[in-house]
């Protein structure tokens, strides 16, 4: 079972509002990464993270924005939520060149 | 069964079936592949692993060939069950800004009937 944590499950949220995605994990991986997933869809890397204070843009191009203060945390928020954001969020973290561990992913509706 | 993970994405078989699931990676420089399994409402969780100096790696009921020649990855079910319904993703580890990054191909729904 991986020791990594998303929160919340689910939210439905109105357009507009700021939202912040928390993601934890204690397995102390230095790498770290968010995918975007539609229904049925494959995952699509939005950022990354080698480290602490290292974040990168990843292949899908997102309005959203990361932060790597400690090693076991990486936030993900938006600042404005529209309706084209509402997906699946799913965080993941690695030691380096091994399996990714993935929490169990925030259901976005924006409305 | 047997599906192309790209190009067919629904495989429906029956119980007790052997289930084979295909993916065609891009990167002939990647040397680690994965496979996760997704359930429902839940986050992809690992199958099982190869690297590309070994062509095969077996484990509790499955199988990965990897063919580095046509840069093709197979998963092996043995006896599906009903509790192997599910999507199946391939990743391969890609090399960018000094590391690699697991990197998602589009999944294989798996669907077993009783």
């Amino acid at each position: 079972e991986a020791d990594i944590y998303q929160t919340p499950r689910y939210l439905v949220i109105g357009t507009g509002k700021k939202i912040t995605l928390e993601c934890s994990q204690t397995m102390g991986h230095d790498k770290m990464y968010w995918y975007q997933q539609d229904p049925g869809m494959e995952l699509h890397l939005i950022h990354y993270s080698y480290g602490v204070n290292s974040t990168e843009k990843g292949d899908l191009s997102s309005e959203s924005t990361v932060s790597r203060i400690r090693t076991e945390h990486f936030p993900l928020t938006l600042e404005s939520a529209r309706p084209s954001h509402t997906s699946q969020y799913l965080c993941a973290s690695s030691e380096p060149g091994q399996r990714a561990f993935f929490g169990q992913g925030t259901r976005l509706t924006v409305v | 069964g047997e599906s192309v993970g790209l190009h067919l994405p629904t495989l429906s078989v029956q119980e007790g079936d052997n289930s084979i699931i295909n993916c065609a990676y891009s990167n002939s420089a990647s040397d680690y592949f994965i496979w996760y399994k997704q359930e429902s409402g839940k986050g992809p969780q690992f199958i099982i692993d190869i690297r590309s100096n070994m062509d095969k790696r077996q484990g509790q009921r499955v199988t990965v060939l990897l063919n580095k020649t046509v840069k093709h990855l197979s998963l092996q079910i043995a006896a599906t069950q009903p509790g192997d319904s599910a999507v199946y993703f391939c990743a391969e580890n890609i090399h960018r800004g000094g590391s690699y990054i697991p990197t998602f191909g589009r999944g294989t729904s798996l669907i077993v009937h009783p």
